[in-house]
């Protein structure tokens, strides 16, 4: 069955400083992946996405993920944290085709002054 | 502009008493889903709709119903709700073609049933 691990319930960091978000996926073919942000009191905004080719995925808000089938992981880092970026992260796999998202837990990010 | 509408966004209500979500997407799509957000849970997908009148069970269906009668609208029905049904509701949906695809998800609906 497929499984998304991320394995930080919570990280802080401060603002300016790079960030890295662990996802660990389990799935038996080819993943899609994605990265979903949620704000406080707000849907879920797509990131990013990888289905295939280059495996450094460019997305908005500066973000970008790589994708190493080797370890299982689709990390998603940021060069430079901003106050904005304070909001829970999931990432998630493709399963079925298009008809499900397996989410991980999140990772609840905190940015310090 | 193109997006998911969930209705009510936020609902208090009592056990056993039938309620429905709505959702409606203007976006032709065919692939349709249903999520409950649980705190340290993740989204867990409840059901999913691949066109009219086609639907099925996600990861999480007990003590829910769907319905896909239009393309555009999926309603999520708690014919007798419980307190474990308390929980974020999120609708999506997506086109399911080619590898542009996303999923678009609704603002949410908070329920409480108390």
């Amino acid at each position: 069955a497929q499984s998304v691990t991320q394995p930080d319930i919570h990280i802080t960091v401060s603002e300016g400083a790079s960030l890295e978000l662990r996802c660990n996926y389990s799935y038996g073919a080819t993943p899609y992946l994605f990265w979903y942000v949620q704000s406080p009191g707000q849907g879920l905004q797509l990131l990013l996405k990888y289905f295939s080719g280059d495996t450094l995925v460019q997305g908005i808000k500066g973000f970008e993920a790589e994708f190493k089938r080797s370890q299982s992981s689709f990390n998603l880092r940021k060069p430079s944290v901003h106050w904005s970026d304070a909001a829970e992260y999931f990432c998630a796999v493709g399963a079925h085709g298009f008809q499900k998202l397996v989410f991980g837990t999140g990772t609840r990010l905190l940015v310090s002054p | 502009e193109a997006q998911v509408t969930q209705n009510p966004r936020y609902l208090i209500t009592v056990t056993g008493k039938k309620l429905t979500v709505t959702c409606s997407q203007n976006m032709n799509h065919e692939y349709m889903s249903w999520y409950r957000q649980d705190p340290g849970l993740g989204l867990r997908q409840i059901y999913y709709s691949m066109n009219v009148e086609v639907t099925d069970k996600g990861d999480v269906p007990e003590g829910y119903k769907v319905s896909r009668k239009e393309k555009r609208n999926f309603p999520l029905i708690l014919e007798s709700p419980s307190p474990n049904q308390t929980s974020l509701y999120f609708c999506a949906s997506s086109s399911g073609q080619g590898l542009n695809t996303e999923a678009f998800f609704g603002q949410g609906t908070r329920l409480t049933v108390v």
